[in-house]
């Protein structure tokens, strides 16, 4: 069955530190794997897609890590911001014709300060 | 450039009624889709269209009806509103269903079916 699973569902941190989320898929044939960004009352806002052959993207603070073998990819966040607070959700992309997508149900990430 | 707007940003309704979610987009985007995300869950495609005339059923259909008219809107029909289906309604489009293009998502509208 093709899935996505998040962890940690939650988790809350202090301003100025760093976190990683973790995304493990079942999903096959693989694409690619977006990270989305969804402030409260918004949509979803992509922050860094990985294909098959790439091990670590950066966006700014945001860095994105792939292990296609093992079927992971994870968040990283440094320095982490007020901003920051939102849910983080991992989508997966089986390339199908359809360019079916399957989602992750999010980390809820809440920075104090 | 909005992006992709939608309309409205909240609703109640009461069992059995209906109503229709608007959803336009000013990018020239031939393919969009309408997605609910319930509590704690992942989104799930009720529909998408390749472009005006042409939609198909995604994922969890069921309740639903869509159209597309023009390139620029894709309704959303609830006909008699039940409580599952309460949730929020994502709509997204995209410039082709290629791999690696992006999809584009409205801020949503926050439905309670009562």
């Amino acid at each position: 069955k093709n899935q996505v699973e998040q962890s940690p569902q939650s988790l809350i941190i202090l301003e100025g530190k760093n976190c990683t989320l973790q995304c493990n898929y079942t999903v096959s044939p693989f694409s690619n794997l977006r990270w989305y960004k969804q402030d409260t009352g918004r949509g979803p806002v992509s922050l860094t897609i990985m294909t098959f052959s790439e091990n670590t993207k950066s966006n700014g603070r945001y860095t994105a890590t792939l292990d296609a073998d093992t079927k992971q990819s994870s968040l990283h966040i440094t320095a982490s911001q007020l901003s920051d607070s939102a849910s983080y959700i991992c989508v997966v992309n089986r390339g199908s014709t359809l360019g079916r997508l399957y989602f992750g149900r999010g980390t809820q990430l809440t920075v104090w300060p | 450039n909005a992006g992709v707007t939608q309309t409205p940003k909240f609703r109640i309704l009461k069992i059995g009624q209906s109503m229709t979610l608007q959803c336009t987009q000013d990018m020239n985007h031939n393919y969009m889709y309408w997605y609910r995300q319930d509590p704690g869950m992942g989104l799930k495609l009720i529909y998408y269209s390749v472009g005006a005339g042409i939609t198909d059923k995604g994922e969890v259909p069921n309740g639903y009806n869509v159209s597309r008219s023009t390139t620029e809107d894709f309704p959303l029909r609830l006909e008699l509103a039940a409580p599952s289906q309460t949730s929020v309604y994502f709509c997204a489009s995209s410039y082709s269903d290629r791999d690696y293009n992006e999809q584009f998502f409205g801020p949503g509208t926050r439905l309670t079916v009562l």
